[in-house]
């Protein structure tokens, strides 16, 4: 069974903090990982896609992949209360689909 | 912008009824899928198809069977329904196997 684990939160920051969720994954054939953001009522919508090792920032967001030790993150820069959600980390391997995690509740007060 | 449709938003259904849910996307992806979301279980996947005809179950196929005569639609059935399936079911498209997954607005099913 493929898994994708995260802390379920909430993980609480203060507005202009950097927030960081974690996300680890069983299955070392894991090639593209995802990172969702699904406001509450909300269907999830891609925030940011990674492949290669190391870092890839988008604006406020950066996301970290080590596949060695099966590993993913995403950092928010200069958190905002709009960026208050539940976050869900996806892992696809190869003649599968998307496994999600079940996501990190992150709130954000001002 | 990819729209990804699902007929209905809310049901009410009664115990071993048929349900059928539909899923119509717009912009010609190969790629559809079937989720069902829990509070605390998060997104499993139920279904997906990779080309018409096509199906694979994924984790929790169980009690859930599906239809893709068409490219653009994925149907959802299930044949028997009771209260352990009364869940927020996602459809949802993409262009690539492992790219983006672009979701409908779901179907919020409620198992009587």
């Amino acid at each position: 069974q493929k898994e994708v684990e995260q802390n379920s939160g909430p993980l609480s920051v203060p507005e202009g903090a950097i927030a960081s969720l974690n996300c680890t994954y069983s299955d070392r054939g894991s090639q593209s990982f995802f990172w969702y953001r699904q406001y509450s009522g909300k269907s999830p919508e891609l925030i940011m896609f990674i492949y290669s090792n190391g870092d890839k920032e988008d604006g406020r967001f950066t996301a970290q992949l080590n596949k060695a030790s099966q590993y993913v993150s995403l950092l928010i820069r200069d958190s905002q209360p709009s960026d208050s959600a539940t976050y869900l980390c996806a892992v696809y391997q190869a003649g599968t689909a998307l496994i999600f995690g079940k996501g990190t509740t992150l709130s954000v007060s001002s | 912008d990819v729209k990804v449709t699902q007929s209905s938003r809310y049901l009410v259904k009664r115990t071993g009824e048929k349900v059928f849910l539909e899923c119509v996307q717009d912009m010609d992806h190969e790629n559809m899928f079937w989720y069902r979301q829990d509070p605390g279980l998060g997104l499993r996947l139920i279904y997906f198809s990779y080309d018409v005809k096509m199906k694979e179950k994924g984790d929790i196929p169980e009690g859930y069977s599906v239809s893709r005569e068409k490219k653009e639609r994925f149907s959802l059935i299930l044949e028997s329904a009771s209260t352990n399936q009364t869940s927020m079911y996602l459809c949802a498209s993409s262009f690539l196997g492992d790219g983006e997954l672009f979701f409908g607005e779901g179907s919020r099913l409620t198992v009587l």
